[in-house]
């Protein structure tokens, strides 16, 4: 059975860079797509990325100037970079997998990660 | 950009049906996607493209979509099914979100 877990501080301070890793276990990272996600308190989820085990990647505009999501084939790991921080990027965070770019199910989910921007 | 509006709470009676609704404009021309979230658990898909049914995910849950809205039914509500629901679909390569569904069962 697949497995996703999120790694990665818990607090994070203002105008830094969050940095998460999502390790995979139980099946391969080649031949998917792994993407992030993020629930604030009291707000709706969001969808921040994705990465192709090729290291392609496909971000929310919203978000996208402040984004990084890179993959590790060797680890089985892909990770989130979020640059310039604020108290609204506090959130949970996941990642999950899905086997194409759109219009496809995320079928896989890590448990989520809290991440509180604060200084 | 294109919306999807869910109510923030439904309550159902053990035993009895649960409807949890998401709406957009000609929401009937997309697909849409139900996911659980159950605090410190895994999200869930509990139905695919509009009305499919993952494996493992139990027969009491179904789901359509018809004109602006998409349901989400839960028959025989136990108190397992207690949660929130979001729809999902996709919106110009980008993945969107209702704003969920607190289900409580009474």
């Amino acid at each position: 059975q697949v497995q996703l877990q999120e790694s990665g501080p818990g607090l994070v301070k203002p105008s830094e860079t969050l940095s998460l890793t999502c390790t995979v276990s139980g099946g391969s990272i080649n031949s998917f797509y792994w993407s992030w996600f993020r629930q604030p308190p009291g707000k709706r989820l969001e969808w921040i990325g994705h990465v192709y085990y090729s290291g392609n990647t496909k971000s929310n505009p919203s978000l996208k100037s402040r984004v990084t999501i890179s993959v590790d084939t060797s680890k089985n790991q892909f990770s989130l970079k979020l640059s310039s921080v604020t108290a609204a990027d506090t959130a949970i965070y996941y990642c999950a997998r899905h086997s194409s770019g759109e219009r496809t199910t995320f079928d896989h989910w890590g448990q989520g990660t809290l991440v509180t921007v604060s200084s | 950009s294109y919306e999807l509006t869910q109510a923030p709470s439904v309550s159902v009676s053990p035993g009895q049906t649960a409807s949890v609704t998401c709406s957009g404009d000609k929401l009937e021309d997309r697909y849409v996607w139900w996911y659980q979230l159950k605090p410190g658990q895994s999200p869930v898909v509990v139905i695919y493209e509009d009305k499919k049914r993952p494996s493992g995910i139990p027969e009491r849950l179904s789901g359509s979509n018809s004109g602006n809205t998409a349901t989400l039914t839960i028959s025989g509500t136990q108190a397992v099914d207690e949660a929130d629901y979001y729809c999902q679909a996709w919106d110009s390569s980008t993945v969107i979100f209702g704003g969920g569904t607190k289900l409580t069962v009474l």
